[in-house]
């Protein structure tokens, strides 16, 4: 079974417009953190924002946000006023057995992620 | 400046020849990590490194080694026994134990086999 899920594979959105892209999880552990990456089309990957599964505030970087609904297991990533260097891979990650206060060494398991392209 | 580096950024390599990529990074970092990605697939894990000296399988090592003897170094030797090598190769690294700060990639290197 796929542990993190993005069912978009493409969105589109307009130059100043907010986005958001879904991300769905799966995992029995109770302390885990989810995390979200950009891709460029140079290849190198963009840490963007983390949330973890104890945070009880949404968290947010700037124009990015992140809306985390524990119960349903989503953690869609909100970009605010979209602009053309946004267009991108947008990969959403998950990290499972994390300790109380985010203690952990483990590996991040990654979606196929959402290409999105800002239209001017 | 403080970093990740890959080298090199584009590598070719005949069918049944050993390959290593690699990966250095002065960020004082104690993990370091290996994934392969595929054509409009998100990354796998190969190989990661918690200390020096020490290292363990992700999902998918076969046909791959790596080596940690220095904190700064994590090469990746890919090898014949990999049935299907040509990819981009991303690596990573973390402070362990502070989860907020995330995983920081390199550039990454594309191989492709001939």
């Amino acid at each position: 079974a796929q542990k993190i899920t993005q069912t978009q594979p493409g969105m589109f959105v307009q130059e100043k417009e907010a986005v958001t892209l879904d991300c769905t999880y799966d995992t029995s552990d109770q302390s885990y953190g989810l995390f979200w990456y950009k891709q460029p089309s140079s290849g190198e990957m963009i840490f963007l924002i983390y949330q973890g599964s104890y945070d009880e505030q949404n968290a947010t970087e700037g124009r990015y946000s992140l809306n985390f609904q524990k119960a349903r297991k989503s953690a869609n990533l909100v970009i605010s006023a979209s602009q053309l260097g946004d267009s991108a891979m947008y990969f959403c990650a998950m990290r499972e057995g994390e300790g109380a206060g985010g203690t952990s060494y483990g590996k991040l398991t990654f979606g196929q992620g959402t290409i999105l392209t800002v239209h001017p | 400046d403080g970093g990740i580096t890959q080298s090199p950024k584009y590598l070719f390599r005949k069918e049944g020849q050993n390959v290593t990529l690699s990966c250095e990074q002065n960020l004082n970092h104690d993990a370091m990590y290996w994934y392969r990605q595929d054509p409009g697939q998100g990354l796998r894990l190969i190989y990661y490194s918690q200390i020096v000296n020490d290292f363990q399988k992700g999902d998918i090592a076969e046909g791959y080694s790596v080596s940690r003897e220095k904190k700064e170094s994590f090469p990746l030797t890919v090898t014949s026994a990999q049935k299907n090598p040509t990819a981009f190769y991303l690596c990573a690294s973390s402070i362990a134990g502070r989860s907020p700060l995330a995983q920081y990639f390199g550039p990454g290197t594309r191989l492709t086999v001939l």
